[in-house]
Formats: structure tokens, sequence, C-alpha cells
């Protein structure tokens, strides 16, 4: 069965410093796999997602992710961490041949620090 | 841009009650989702529907939940007597194809007292 681990629950940075969140996914062949944003108290935003093809992916508001198959890895970059990029990040991955669902991982709610 | 629309945004209810929550998927997406999330906590999955039918449903999705798309543009989700423990956010989400990405509602808040 497909599932996502995120190990970090909790990631502090300092405004201006580099991000990267962890995403770890179990499945036999290639995900479907995404990454979104929830702000406080509003739903689910997509800053990216990746299908297939170059394994390094842009995203909105300077993120980016990059799918590392021997790894079952799919990180979440940034290379400069703005205030308003507090929020919880979820990973995903979609639907495949036997299944109707996306699965999330736990979240990682990220603090910046001025 | 198109977006999928939740409503309401709150609601409360006592126990025992039906509640039913709304939401309108983006016009010409075929696969419609709901997920939950408690406090807190992780989001996750109710139901798929696809073609007029449920496609998949997790552990949670008994007896006391349906949903139904009465008009071909509204998606629903009816739990029955409400529990205390539904207290959660309810998430819609739609996608035009089974392996794209899904685009999701603000969600409803509900609160069961």
């Amino acid at each position: 069965a497909q599932s996502v681990t995120q190990p970090d629950i909790h990631i502090t940075v300092s405004e201006g410093a580099s991000l990267e969140l962890r995403c770890n996914y179990s499945y036999g062949a290639t995900p479907y796999l995404f990454w979104y944003v929830q702000s406080p108290g509003q739903g689910l935003q997509l800053l990216l997602k990746y299908f297939s093809g170059d394994t390094l992916v842009q995203g909105i508001k300077g993120f980016e992710a990059e799918f590392k198959r021997s790894q079952s890895s799919f990180n979440l970059r940034k290379p400069s961490v703005h205030w308003s990029d507090a929020a919880e990040y979820f990973c995903a991955v979609g639907p495949t041949s036997g299944t109707y669902k996306y699965i999330f991982g736990t979240g990682t709610r990220l603090k910046v620090l001025a | 841009e198109p977006e999928v629309t939740q409503t309401p945004s709150h609601q409360v209810t006592q126990m025992g009650q039906e509640v039913i929550l709304r939401c309108v998927p983006i016009s010409n997406h075929l696969y419609f989702y709901w997920y939950r999330q408690i406090l807190g906590q992780k989001v996750e999955f109710l139901v798929s529907f696809y073609n007029n039918e449920i496609s998949e449903k997790s552990e949670i999705f008994d007896d006391q939940f349906s949903v139904e798309r009465p008009d071909g543009s509204n998606f629903t989700l009816k739990i029955r007597s409400t529990k205390l423990e539904d207290s959660a956010m309810y998430f819609c989400a739609s996608s035009g194809q089974k392996n794209t990405e899904a685009f999701f509602g603000q969600g409803t808040r509900l609160t069961v007292v």
C-alpha cells in the first residue's frame, strides 16, 4: 500500500535562510507526487507536482522539489524563506492504477523567525 | 481562475443532527473527493466519487456518511447523525483526471456540540 512519511513535525528557520522539508513515499512504481501548503484556517494550496520527466520541479512562491527514485524521496526546498512562508506543508501521493485517493503525509509545520 | 467552493465555511450542529456540507467542484472536473482534518492532525481521506458513484471510501466513511451529486454541479457530503468526534474541517476536492493534481476548497469547519 502507498504511504507518505514526513519525518519532521516542526521546523524553525530564520527569515532569509534556506529550507528543506523532507518527504519519503512508499510505492512500487513511480508515483504522482505533490506538495501542498496550508495557512492557518485555510484550505490546501498546490505548490508543485511531479508526474514524470525532469526530476527537479519548480512550483509557486519560489519553491522547488526534487524527485529521487533511489531514495524514494521528494523533498521540498526554498533558497530563502520569507516570513509569509510560515504554514503547514503536506506531501502527498496521487491515485494509482488501483486507487482513487490522494494520500497525505502528517505535515510539517514551518515557523519563520524574523 | 477556477476554484472549488465550499459552503458553509463554518457550521455548528447538535449531536445527533444531520448535516449537509456542500461543494461546487471545478466545472469540467470528473473526480471528486472529501477529506477531513481534525484540528492539528493529518488530512484524512473519506471518499472519492467518479461517474456518479463512489470509487473508493475509507474506514471512516461508514453508514452515517453519504455523498451525492444531485444536479451535475454540486457535490454534497451528508452526515446522518453527527457525533462529537465528527468535529473537524472537511475539505472537498476535484481533479480533471485521475492522475492529475487535486484542487481543494477552503473547507467547512464542522463543530458538533
